[in-house]
């Protein structure tokens, strides 16, 4: 399996408080990824990283926000939780090789719920 | 609709037997194709890949066929087993060299009966 680790795996908050989940991987993948899914809509990306300090959205970004400091570490924050980002979020890696960009690998998730 | 765990189109099969699961895809210009395997309480797990230059690759037990012209993509599984019971889904990835995001299908839920 990849080295992907995810914390924390759940965690239940209110609405209208900080919540930040964190991505580890061991692979020194240049990419990371954040996606939440959800009943009726599969995987959907919320923001990813092409390298340290470099991060763009992706098609659900609204409402959350993410960092990345270092290679190993990417970071998505909801700055204030609401009860639409009930989720599972999970984080994914990826590199680029000789022959073109290679499959993401997934974390396990973090069950989020917002109360 | 389709949805992650709740009214997925569903695939049931006999163990032993070999397993078809279709994906339409959206773009004709995504030159990458991925299937992924979702076990309950668990990350998707990677399980083969294509490339839009080709029509077929195989794995163990696995075979991934793609058909350009009319967008289709298929997933075997030969002598499927009560393990490999999960969701399955599709992932595409659109040209360009600097395009690494995937856009993935809602999935199939496979139940293999032993």
């Amino acid at each position: 399996d990849a080295g992907i680790t995810q914390s924390p795996r759940h965690k239940v908050t209110e609405t209208g408080t900080p919540v930040t989940l964190r991505c580890h991987q061991t692979e020194n993948h240049r990419y990371m990824y954040w996606y939440r899914q959800d009943p009726g809509h599969g995987l959907r990306l919320i923001h990813y990283s092409y390298g340290v300090k470099d991060t763009d959205k992706g098609e659900v970004s609204d409402g959350y926000s993410v960092s990345r400091s270092k290679t190993e570490d990417f970071l998505l924050t909801l700055e204030s939780a609401t009860s639409s980002q009930t989720s599972v979020y999970f984080c994914a890696i990826s590199e680029r090789g000789a022959g073109g960009f290679q499959p993401q690998h997934f974390g396990d998730g973090t069950r989020l719920s917002i109360l | 609709g389709e949805s992650v765990g709740l009214h997925l189109p569903t695939l049931s099969v006999q163990e032993g037997d070999n397993s078809i699961i279709n994906c339409a895809y959206s773009n004709s210009a995504s030159d990458y194709f991925i299937w992924y395997k979702q076990e309950s309480g668990k990350g998707p797990q990677f399980i083969i890949d294509i490339r839009s230059n080709m029509d077929k690759r195989q794995g163990q037990r696995v075979t991934v066929l793609l058909n350009k012209t009319v967008k289709h993509l298929s997933l075997q599984i030969a002598a499927t087993q009560p393990g490999d019971s999960a969701v399955y889904f599709c992932a595409e990835r659109g040209s360009g060299g600097s395009n690494y995001k995937l856009t993935f299908g809602k999935g199939t839920l496979l139940t293999v009966n032993p």
